[in-house]
């Protein structure tokens, strides 16, 4: 019974391309996140969105750009895929209010860009 | 400087060690501070929160120094099991929102 899942797990694709990677959390948060982790570990936020409002936008090319159906989706989708990209994207959700949240992250989509 | 740093190790220890990580932050408005705890190719989970007074859970002992910007991880009797990178995070901007700045981690390597 996962928390919070992504689709796909692994993604191969060719500069240029077009591609989506979904999110999912059943766990009644209202607040969902995507990070990025680098080829060097390093995990950086790049969007936030709480009951589908954007609050976090980080400094991320607008060739990135998430939406959120519902409370419970957070998409994103990235145009004219370059090398650079590749990463491991990681989801997170949490419940806004308590100030010692836990974020929960997916398991991660790792994203290959040839 | 970023805005938390964390000795990237790897820490190497044998079983039943006593290892301390440590970490800086940048930023004095934070509120928030945890650990949390990445397995490799593995997404990251929260290991413990920190508190201003010190907390433990288990074998785990959590400190923060607002004062010196600094926190710590300390961890006895190592286990085989608790080989994995422990990063530092911090929130970032004094709770307005859920933005968590994250170190690099530190990557513990505990020995048989």
């Amino acid at each position: 019974d996962t928390a919070v899942s992504q689709t796909p797990k692994y993604l191969v694709t060719q500069m240029g391309n077009d591609k989506s990677i979904k999110c999912e959390q059943n766990l009644g948060h209202d607040t969902m996140y995507w990070y990025k982790q680098d080829s060097k570990k390093f995990l950086k936020i790049m969007f936030s969105y709480n009951n589908k409002e954007l609050i976090i936008n980080e400094t991320v090319p607008n060739r990135f750009s998430p939406k959120s159906p519902d409370k419970a989706h957070l998409n994103l989708h990235i145009n004219s895929l370059e090398l650079g990209d590749s990463a491991v994207y990681f989801c997170a959700s949490s419940q806004v209010g308590d100030w010692n949240y836990e974020q929960y992250f997916g398991p991660g989509t790792r994203l290959t860009v040839t | 400087r970023k805005e938390v740093e964390q000795d990237p190790g790897p820490f190497n220890v044998p079983e039943g060690a006593t290892v301390a990580f440590n970490c800086t932050y940048s930023n004095s408005a934070s509120q928030s501070f945890f650990w949390y705890r990445q397995d490799c190719r593995k997404e990251p989970k929260l290991l413990m929160s920190v508190y201003s007074s010190g907390n433990e859970d288990g074998r785990f002992t959590a400190q923060l120094n607002r004062a010196s910007q600094y926190i710590s991880l300390l961890i006895r009797d190592s286990k085989l099991s608790d080989s994995a990178t422990y990063l530092c995070v911090v929130n970032s901007d004094g709770g307005a929102t859920n933005k968590l700045i994250f170190g690099t981690g530190t990557l513990l390597a505990v020995q048989p």
